[in-house]
């Protein structure tokens, strides 16, 4: 089936940087937009980045824009979130998604899914 | 970016109650608007995309409608297993935006 699982979760220090990775199995990875998006805990869903099927788009977040890199191995049907000057509001539970696409009442539509069951960073001292 | 609002925050509702959830964009967005279901604890889960379409294996109480800018979730006759978190979502332009969710609880 298909299934994509976080890792790289941890506690870290402010200012410091952390790697999380998304590996994905059931489906063809590289045709796929895949996406990050957070929670903070007992918060609402926050879009963090996606990063188009062949790597040559990538957007960001305001709140993370500089800071984080969004990247892809396809080879490894793994993407990847770098998290450089890591701060105490980054804290929450990072889940990434596949950007799925389909046609309905003649047009052509997106949603995300499936999700990963998330990984937790925690930015503290 | 698009702001996405959600009403209400919260509400409680009896289990065979209609419950009824909108959402608002801040300017039109086609219909590019889906809706997740979310428990503590578990990733968010699709329920409709495209605005009005069923993702496939959700039960069919769900409902939803609108296009533009109003959007609504309607949820015919809430099972015990539908007590949760929802969020509307609107992917017609990055960044995706969501919006604050809506909590609905057995009364």
């Amino acid at each position: 089936q298909e299934q994509l699982v976080e890792s790289g979760g941890g506690v870290v220090q402010p200012g410091r940087s952390l790697r999380l990775s998304c590996a994905a199995s059931g489906f063809t990875f590289s045709s796929y937009a895949m996406h990050w998006v957070r929670q903070a805990p007992g918060k609402g869903l926050e879009w963090v980045a996606v990063i188009s099927y062949d790597g040559n788009y990538k957007y960001y977040a305001d709140s993370v824009k500089g800071r984080f890199t969004i990247s892809r191995d396809d080879s490894k049907n793994t993407l990847y979130l770098q998290m450089n000057s890591l701060r105490p509001e980054d804290t929450a539970v990072y889940y990434c998604a596949r950007e799925s696409i389909g046609a309905t009442r003649g047009g052509t539509y997106n949603w995300l899914d499936p999700w990963g069951q998330g990984t937790l960073v925690t930015v503290s001292s | 970016d698009i702001q996405m609002t959600q009403s209400p925050s919260s509400l409680s509702a009896s289990v065979g109650d209609r419950v009824t959830i909108t959402c608002r964009a801040s300017q039109s967005i086609n219909s590019y608007l889906n809706w997740y279901q979310q428990k503590p604890g578990k990733a968010p889960k699709v329920l409709i995309y495209a605005a009005s379409t069923l993702q496939s294996g959700v039960p069919s109480r769900f409902s939803g409608s609108g296009s533009g800018t109003d959007f609504t979730l309607t949820i015919s006759s809430p099972q015990p297993e539908d007590f949760a978190t929802y969020y509307c979502v609107q992917t017609y332009s990055t960044p995706f935006t969501f919006g604050p969710g809506t909590k609905v609880d057995i009364k």
